[in-house]
């Protein structure tokens, strides 16, 4: 198993394009989760599924969408990328109890 | 005032010492995430607790629930302990999924 794999692994935007992160995820979980990870400060949820066709907000939820088609993926998207959103990004799984993570794409906006 | 409070936020040790990683949370919680973040950046989570204590290897995680407090303690330590521990507290979420409320992390080091 690949667990879950993300990509890109990094990407420069300039303001105002927009780009997808991808994540995908090989172990059939029903449960998946956008997280940002800023310096200094803790991981924050921006999105989350319980299944295909069911997502929800998470705490920073402005300025990013997702759609479940798959059980396998939870792809991420920037509309108009603002110097803010400037993070590294992990994407993560799980059945139950333990997620897991991604490898993470790290986002710099310009 | 972060919901998850981690401390200490830096900690240096040297080889063999006793770690104490204490996390505080001010949330209601229905469990209670112990990760660890390499230094490469990959997440890896180390436990998961909603009552007492668990035990992998030199790791050992405990939790209060009346006090809303949580420890991490790695024994005989070693430079490959070297890594940011996060806390990160566990509330329901829609279809039985849980969101998790984060700590800062404390950074470890371990000198040998």
């Amino acid at each position: 198993n690949a667990g879950v794999t993300q990509t890109p692994k990094f990407r420069i935007l300039k303001i105002g394009q927009s780009m997808t992160l991808q994540c995908t995820q090989d172990m059939n979980h029903n449960y998946m989760y956008w997280y940002r990870q800023d310096p200094g400060m803790g991981l924050k949820l921006i999105y989350y599924s319980v299944g295909a066709g069911i997502t929800d907000k998470g705490e920073v939820p402005n300025g990013y969408n997702v759609s479940r088609s798959t059980t396998e993926d939870f792809p991420l998207r920037l509309e108009l990328a603002a110097p803010s959103q400037t993070s590294v990004y992990f994407c993560a799984s799980s059945l139950s109890e333990t997620q897991y993570f991604g490898p993470g794409t790290r986002l710099l906006v310009l | 005032k972060n919901e998850v409070e981690q401390s200490p936020q830096n900690l240096t040790a040297q080889e063999g010492e006793f770690i104490t990683i204490n996390c505080s949370y001010s949330v209601g919680i229905s469990a209670l995430h112990w990760l660890q973040q390499h230094p490469g950046g990959g997440i890896v989570s180390l436990f998961m607790l909603s009552s007492g204590k668990k035990k992998h290897g030199r790791l050992i995680a405990t939790i209060n629930i009346q006090e809303k407090h949580s420890s991490l303690h790695i024994t005989a330590s070693h430079p490959r302990d070297s890594a940011v521990y996060i806390c990160a507290a566990a509330g329901p979420a829609q279809g039985g999924s849980e969101k998790l409320v984060f700590g800062k992390g404390t950074k470890l080091t371990v000198n040998p």
